[in-house]
């Protein structure tokens, strides 16, 4: 198995446009995570869905954010317009199960944003 | 929301030598499970080791151990024969048994001195 595929693994975009990160979890995993990661605060959960749908968006931040999952093998977080705050690395991770497993998650390689 | 502590921001270790990170949580559930994932410079996320809240044997993965003390709700790992590869970031993860996600500490940036 490939793991959780993520792309890009950069990106560099100026403040106002619109950025989009894209995810595939592992084969046969239900369970989507997307998580934000900066030296201030941390890992945040932003979203997680679980066969598809969305379980938890309270971590999104505000409306400019956005998170879709269409199909169990891909899910897309959408930033528009991106700020230079939105600056950070984002992770995806998938995992099996919704209920309380103790299996941890398998993590991409996160996508380093920069929003200059 | 469960909180995690890991009050150690630095540490750093002589290679082949012991050294123990400390995590601490804080939950009123009695059933939950926690984890260490180990960040290295290539920014990939990777399980160290898990450990069942019910279980009283704490886990061990090779050169990895736990200490659990769920009294104190403490969770600290110890790498024996620290190796260069060992050099990392690592974070303390509680998941609980009524939730799908994950509450991580703030990570301790660990050392290994050749």
């Amino acid at each position: 198995d490939a793991g959780v595929i993520q792309s890009p693994r950069h990106e560099v975009t100026e403040m106002g446009q619109e950025v989009t990160l894209r995810c595939k979890p592992i084969s046969g995993h239900n369970s989507l995570f997307w998580y934000r990661q900066t030296m201030m605060r941390g890992l945040e959960l932003l979203i997680y869905f679980n066969n598809n749908v969305p379980i938890d968006d309270s971590g999104m931040p505000e409306d400019r954010f956005s998170a879709k999952m269409p199909n169990a093998s891909f899910s897309t977080l959408k930033i528009q317009p991106s700020e230079p705050r939105d600056s950070a690395v984002y992770f995806c991770a998938s995992s099996f199960g919704r209920r309380p497993s103790p299996y941890g998650y398998t993590f991409g390689s996160g996508t380093r944003l920069t929003v200059v | 929301a469960q909180t995690v502590t890991q009050s150690q921001p630095e540490m750093s270790v002589q290679e082949a030598e012991t050294v123990t990170l400390s995590c601490t949580y804080d939950t009123s559930e009695s059933d939950y499970y926690l984890f260490w994932y180990k960040q290295p410079p290539s920014r990939q996320m990777i399980l160290v080791i898990r450990q069942e809240a019910y279980k009283q044997q704490n886990a061990t993965e090779n050169r990895f151990s736990v200490n659990f003390q769920k009294a104190a709700k403490s969770f600290s790992l110890k790498i024996s024969d620290s190796q260069l590869g060992d050099a990392a970031m690592y974070f303390c993860a509680y998941r609980s048994p009524t939730g799908n996600q994950f509450y991580f500490g703030t990570g301790t940036s660990l050392t290994v001195i050749p």
